[in-house]
Parts: C-alpha cells; structure tokens; sequence
C-alpha cells in the first residue's frame, strides 16, 4: 500500500525555524518528484515546494522562497522541508504529496497525499 | 500566475441528483504538446486531498464512473451524474501548465 506520513510539524514562534519529514513506502519512491502542498486553517491549497527524483529541478512558491528549502534523501524513501524565519501566516497543515512523474513541477500533478501535519506559528 | 475562479463556493444536492462544478483558469490551460493541463480534487471532511479527474477527464484509478470532467482552453466542468452521500467534501480544480502551481478557491458540496 502507498503511504506517505509526515512529520515534524508543532509550535514555533515567529522567526523560528522547524523541520517537516515525509517517510514515504509502497512505490519506489527514487523513480518519482515529490512536492509539499499546504492548507491555512479553514483555507484552501497552495503549493508550496517541489523537486524532481533525483533533486535535480526544485521548485519553491515565492511566499516562501528563501526561508524554506525541500529535499530529499532517497535512500532513506523521505522528503524535507526545512522551514526558517517562520510567519504567523506560515501556520497550516502541511502535506506531503507525490507527483505523478519523475519531475516537479511544469504539467505534474499530485497522485497522492499524505495525511498532514499542523505547523502552528505564534508567540 | 494563473488565477483559478470555481462557481459556485458551495452547492447543497440531493442525493441521487446531478451537481456540476465550474472552474475558469486566467490563461489558456492548452499545451503546444496538446494536453490541457487541468485537474480535479475532492478533499473529504477530515481527510487529505485525493486525485479524482487529470488533464480535464481522465479519472484517476479507481474513481467512480458517476464522475467526469470537461471543457477546454479556460472554462473546464467537473459533473456528478448522481451525487452520493459520500462524495461530500470540499472539490478544487487546479492547473499546472504553469509555476506556481494554483488552485481554485474550493467548492463546499453537501447533502441536503
């Protein structure tokens, strides 16, 4: 069965840093792009970061551009998001999501979903 | 970027009845390579999104035959020839001809 479980998310305060894991199993997780797919409480999507199978073309949405940094070890069958200089606005379930290729981004789509994890930004 | 506009926000239905979702893109979701690239998600109370149609009316692996989607170039409809009890949860079209990647606002269907 394809599974793919985030974790890592919590409580931050504005200008900290966390780091989101997704431990992906059930398909062979080096043949495919991988991306993260945020939800703001009671809001819709909004992608966030994407990188291809092997890391060579990565994505980042210009919210966050600079502050976070997706990754991937392929041979552990996990992705990273490293969040820094968090926001208040940063708060939302981050999904981890698999694409339905080998890259990320231009004319991909995400196959599956994980199930989320809260991050929550306050002081 | 690509602005996604769905209408209506939200649809009550009753079950057995038809429910039809439009989605509007800002720019031609059509590809020189001749795909239109155009998906719909259906998130279920509680849970995460899941794939149901891709590039306008493919469905996804093991989605009900009750589900289709067309349209072309901008204006794109995703249709449920008899809507069920579980199919409520929030439906987002979304685009990815070009980056960022962007969904529509959401359309909220619910039983009435």
């Amino acid at each position: 069965e394809v599974q793919m479980m985030e974790s890592g998310g919590g409580l931050a305060q504005p200008g900290g840093s966390l780091r989101l894991s997704c431990a992906a199993s059930g398909f062979t997780f080096s043949n495919y792009g991988m991306s993260w797919v945020r939800q703001a409480p009671g809001k819709g999507l909004e992608w966030v970061a994407g990188l291809s199978r092997n890391s060579v073309g990565t994505y980042h949405a210009d919210s966050v551009k600079g502050r976070f940094t997706i990754s991937r070890d392929n041979s552990k069958n996990t992705l990273y998001l490293q969040m820094n200089s968090l926001r208040v606005e940063d708060t939302a379930i981050y999904y981890c999501a698999k694409e339905n290729g080998a890259s990320s981004g231009y004319y991909e789509h995400f196959q599956l979903w994980g199930q989320g994890t809260l991050v929550t930004v306050s002081s | 970027d690509v602005v996604m506009t769905q209408t209506p926000l939200s649809l009550s239905v009753t079950p057995g009845q038809p429910a039809s979702i439009s989605c509007k893109s800002s720019q031609s979701l059509l590809h020189s390579d001749g795909k239109t690239y155009l998906y719909w998600y259906l998130q279920k109370p509680g849970q995460s999104p899941q794939l149901l149609i891709y590039e306008v009316s493919n469905r996804f692996s093991g989605v009900p035959d009750r589900f289709s989607g067309g349209g072309s170039g901008t204006d794109f409809t995703l249709k449920i020839s008899r809507v069920e009890a579980e199919d409520v949860g929030v439906y987002y079209c979304m685009q990815s001809k070009q980056l960022p990647r962007t969904f529509g606002q959401g359309t909220k269907v619910e039983m009435k």
